[in-house]
């Protein structure tokens, strides 16, 4: 079992939707990174987060540490939203940083 | 600002063969990275480098040797390439591993066949 767990694998939303990637670990942590992934493959980073929530335009992450669960939330969904998002997290004193395998986002016009 | 760059961008290897895939970063950053990601895997770690004349092994690194003589540049070997090599690899590198300073910043990647 991977220590850190995506769902759903695969969303497909109508343009304008509301939607939630979660993730999921089971080791405690010191970060939690949400990651962009384009068609063109390019990985851009969207949010670090230790506690608490963060936002930034129509994207936001918030994290449990208690239940070790975190969500990427994107409001009012653009078909350039279309991308695969993966979580990552770092355990304590570790380099190591433990990728989810992603969850493809299609946006649909 | 170029951020982090990957050359090549593609490869085609024969078993045996040897290449080089280099990381330059031109952010100052302490920490680099290789990953490697292959289909239904997350992106797993290799080789790592928390400063300049460090590195240390990943989870995957056999097979690979890497190097980091200059701060800016994180270099990554492989000395006879094998099919399971076959990957798209990603250097990524950050600031540190602090939380308002440890934001990754990744390479476009580089694709890697070995026939």
């Amino acid at each position: 079992k991977n220590e850190v767990e995506q769902s759903p694998q695969n969303l497909t939303a109508q343009e304008g939707e509301f939607i939630t990637i979660n993730c999921s670990y089971s080791v405690g942590i010191s970060a939690l990174h949400w990651l962009q992934q384009h068609p063109g493959g390019g990985i851009v980073s969207l949010f670090m987060l230790s506690s608490g929530k963060k936002k930034h335009g129509r994207l936001i992450a918030t994290i449990n540490i208690q239940e070790k669960h975190s969500s990427l939330h994107i409001t009012a969904s653009h078909p350039r939203d279309s991308a695969v998002y993966i979580c990552a997290v770092r355990s304590f004193g570790n380099e190591k940083l433990t990728f989810g395998t992603g969850t493809r986002l299609t946006i649909i016009p | 600002n170029a951020g982090v760059t990957q050359t090549p961008k593609f490869r085609v290897l024969k078993t045996g063969q040897s290449m080089t895939l280099l990381c330059a970063q031109d952010m100052n950053h302490e920490y680099m990275y290789w990953y490697r990601q292959d289909p239904g895997m997350g992106l797993r770690l290799i080789h790592y480098s928390v400063g300049e004349g460090t590195t240390a092994k990943g989870e995957v690194p056999d097979g690979y040797n890497v190097s980091r003589l200059k701060k800016q540049n994180f270099l990554l070997g492989l000395e006879s390439a094998a099919p399971s090599q076959t990957s798209v690899y990603f250097c990524a590198s950050s600031y540190s591993r602090r939380m308002n300073t440890g934001e990754l910043f990744f390479g476009e990647g580089s694709r890697l066949t070995v026939l």
